[in-house]
């Protein structure tokens, strides 16, 4: 089992342009998260979907997207990419919500210009 | 609304000596509390969790952790450090009817040998 997944690792954005972030999981989770991570403020939440079909806003979700493309997979997509969205950004996944872990991708690292 | 509190954000101790690492929270719901650790460029992984029942959870690498509700606390503990420690830890909250996971800040353990 390849766990949670995600793609790219690494990317260089300047302002204004657009990209999307892959995440998918090979473990039948009904649960998805998109978190970012900044230096000194933990992992925030972006977007999650408890189950397909379904989504959600976290508590930092301006300027982004998502879509529940199936069960598996789970993506987050930028429009317009701003500096102020250089971060880490991390897919986790879960049985459900509450009390189950979340297992974590290893991260993309997005650096806006 | 929940919330987390990481006291110290930095933390170094001597190979072989106590790790404490201090988490209080806030929940309107009882809590589930998680820590997670964090090595370098990677994704998080769960040490251990508490949702219901016995009060001092035990993980993996020998950390564990005590629920004080009196307190609002959930510290995390190792009675010796190893230098295969050093790494972020983050304390996270949930509850139930609660999708996501609430992290704090974060705490870096340096081990000195």
């Amino acid at each position: 089992n390849a766990g949670v997944t995600q793609t790219p690792k690494f990317q260089v954005l300047k302002t204004g342009q657009s990209m999307t972030l892959q995440c998918a999981q090979d473990m039948n989770h009904n649960s998805m998260y998109w978190y970012r991570q900044d230096p000194g403020m933990g992992l925030r939440l972006i977007y999650y979907s408890a189950s397909e079909g379904t989504t959600d806003k976290g508590e930092v979700p301006n300027g982004y997207n998502v879509s529940r493309l199936n069960k598996r997979e789970f993506s987050l997509r930028l429009e317009s990419a701003a500096p102020s969205q250089t971060s880490v950004y991390f897919c986790a996944s879960s049985e459900a919500g509450g009390s189950s872990e979340q297992f974590f991708g290893p991260g993309t690292r997005l650096t806006v210009l | 609304a929940q919330s987390v509190t990481q006291l110290g954000s930095h933390v170094s101790v001597s190979e072989g000596a106590l790790v404490l690492l201090r988490c209080n929270y806030s929940s309107s719901v009882p809590p589930y509390l998680f820590w997670y650790v964090q090595y370098p460029n990677q994704g998080l992984q769960l040490l251990l969790k508490y949702t219901t029942g016995a009060t001092l959870v035990k993980g993996i690498n020998g950390f564990e952790a005590e629920f004080k509700k009196s307190e609002t606390s959930f510290h995390l503990t190792k009675p010796s450090a190893h230098m295969s420690d050093a790494a972020e830890y983050f304390c996270a909250v949930s509850g139930a009817g609660r999708r996501a996971l609430t992290f704090g800040s974060g705490t870096r353990l340096q081990v000195q040998p």
